[in-house]
């Protein structure tokens, strides 16, 4: 079965710092990755995505996340938040072989204080 | 449509009542998904479709629980005798690509109350 990890419940920055929310998954086989993004009183948003090839991955927002294979981590960073970047963050796994399922972490809460 | 779209936003329901809660998802998007997300946390797999066909509703939690999208585009998840562990937000999502290789385009969800 595979699980995802976020390490930070709640993350406050101020604007302008950098950003980097955790995620680490379990699963011994090729994944999907995945992270999302809630913004207050919005729907889920796909954020970026890795499948393969360049493990450095570029989203929205000048978001990005590096997979990091024997760390079996999927960090998001930006290197200048802003206070619209608050929101809550979501890190998803699917198994390329079961790529119906995807395994979501409990969140990461963003809030950037002006 | 545009997006996937969810009705109802809110159900409020007695303990004991069947509910129904509805998805619309992206036009042409063959796969759909529900998951259940309760307060302060991830969302939870229930059940998966490619187009008519529930290919994967190991995420269902008891046999109260029931989905269909019986001509591959609506599909309608009904909670049968809800109970007060039933509460959570209910989110339909929808994907373009084979399975959700593309991740997911997500519904506002539905809220469900018991009580």
């Amino acid at each position: 079965a595979q699980s995802v990890s976020q390490h930070n419940h709640h993350v406050i920055l101020s604007e302008a710092a950098s950003l980097e929310l955790g995620c680490n998954y379990s699963y011994g086989g090729t994944v999907n990755l995945f992270w999302y993004v809630q913004y207050p009183g919005q729907h889920l948003q796909l954020l970026l995505k890795y499948f393969s090839g360049d493990p450095l991955v570029k989203g929205i927002k000048g978001f990005e996340a590096e997979f990091i294979k024997s760390k079996f981590s999927f960090n998001l960073r930006k290197p200048s938040v802003q206070w619209s970047d608050t929101a809550e963050y979501f890190c998803a796994v699917n198994a390329q072989t079961n790529a119906g399922k995807s395994t979501f972490g409990d969140g990461t809460t963003l809030t950037v204080k002006p | 449509g545009a997006g996937v779209s969810q009705s109802p936003r809110y159900k409020v329901a007695k303990r004991g009542q069947d509910v129904a809660l509805r998805c619309d998802p992206i036009s042409g998007h063959v796969s759909l998904f529900w998951y259940q997300q309760a307060l302060g946390q991830g969302p939870e797999f229930l059940t998966y479709f490619q187009n008519e066909a529930q290919l994967d509703k190991s995420g269902l939690p008891s046999d109260r629980f029931f989905a269909e999208r019986p001509e591959g585009s609506v599909s309608t998840l009904k909670i049968q005798r809800t109970q007060q562990e039933d509460s959570a937000v209910y989110l339909c999502a929808s994907s373009s690509p084979f399975r959700g290789q593309g991740g997911y385009t997500f519904g506002s969800g539905t809220r469900l109350t018991v009580v």
